[in-house]
């Protein structure tokens, strides 16, 4: 089983609508979790953390789901800039890295 | 805003040729990581580098790797002999502390096509 693990997509939706993006990972010792936006050809950058309390962040929500080992993203509102590969990234601890998903891409269409 | 830079942005090479690939991390981060993504595939880890030495390796990071950071400031990857398998987008990466709470700086990437 991969350690982490996303629907590739690609996710077409139209500008205005609301997406929902799943991960599932393997270890439960997994301590952080992270979503990641990668533009096509460009370096990953930071979207934002995952709480188990969930956190909001604009138009972005991520979920944290331990007992069954899922993360979710929610993008309200989408924008056609919201286009990119969405990476779900996990922290297990043990060594001091981070373990990305293969990615979700979404395109938003006008 | 600080960042992380890598040199070549691209290099074309002869298969069984070395590479160096070079970075800059960001000047005040402890923790130094390569990273590399085949074209269509995940963004794969290969080595995190710490007080001068490193910490932890991947499968991928085999004999044909090593990493170096000579003067304080650079930090670099190296390839011995590359392989056509070797092609791909390699990533050098920084960060100020622990990463379960802190973020991952990215460079923009080296991209690597053996010949």
């Amino acid at each position: 089983r991969k350690e982490v693990e996303q629907d590739p997509g690609p996710f077409n939706v139209p500008e205005g609508a609301t997406v929902a993006f799943n991960c599932t990972y393997s270890n439960s010792a997994s301590q952080s979790f992270f979503w990641y936006r990668q533009d096509c050809r460009k370096e990953p950058k930071l979207l934002m953390s995952v709480y188990s309390s969930g956190n909001e962040d604009g138009r972005f929500t991520a979920q944290l789901n331990r007992a069954s080992q899922y993360i979710s993203l929610l993008i309200r509102d989408s924008k056609l800039s919201d286009s990119a590969t969405y990476l779900c990234v996990v922290f297990t601890g043990g060594g001091n890295k981070l373990t990305f998903g293969t990615g979700t891409q979404l395109k938003v269409e006008l | 805003e600080p960042e992380v830079t890598q040199t070549p942005s691209h290099q074309v090479t002869q298969m069984g040729q070395e590479v160096i690939l070079r970075c800059v991390p960001i000047s005040n981060h402890l923790y130094f990581y390569w990273y590399r993504q085949i074209l269509g595939q995940k963004v794969e880890f290969l080595v995190s580098f710490y007080n001068n030495e490193i910490s932890e390796k991947s499968e991928i990071f085999d004999d044909q790797f090593s990493v170096e950071r000579p003067d304080g400031s650079n930090f670099t990857l190296k390839i011995r002999s590359t392989k056509l398998e070797d092609s791909a987008m390699y990533f050098c990466a920084s960060a100020s502390g622990t990463l379960n709470t802190g973020e991952l700086f990215f460079g923009e990437g080296s991209r690597l096509t053996v010949l």
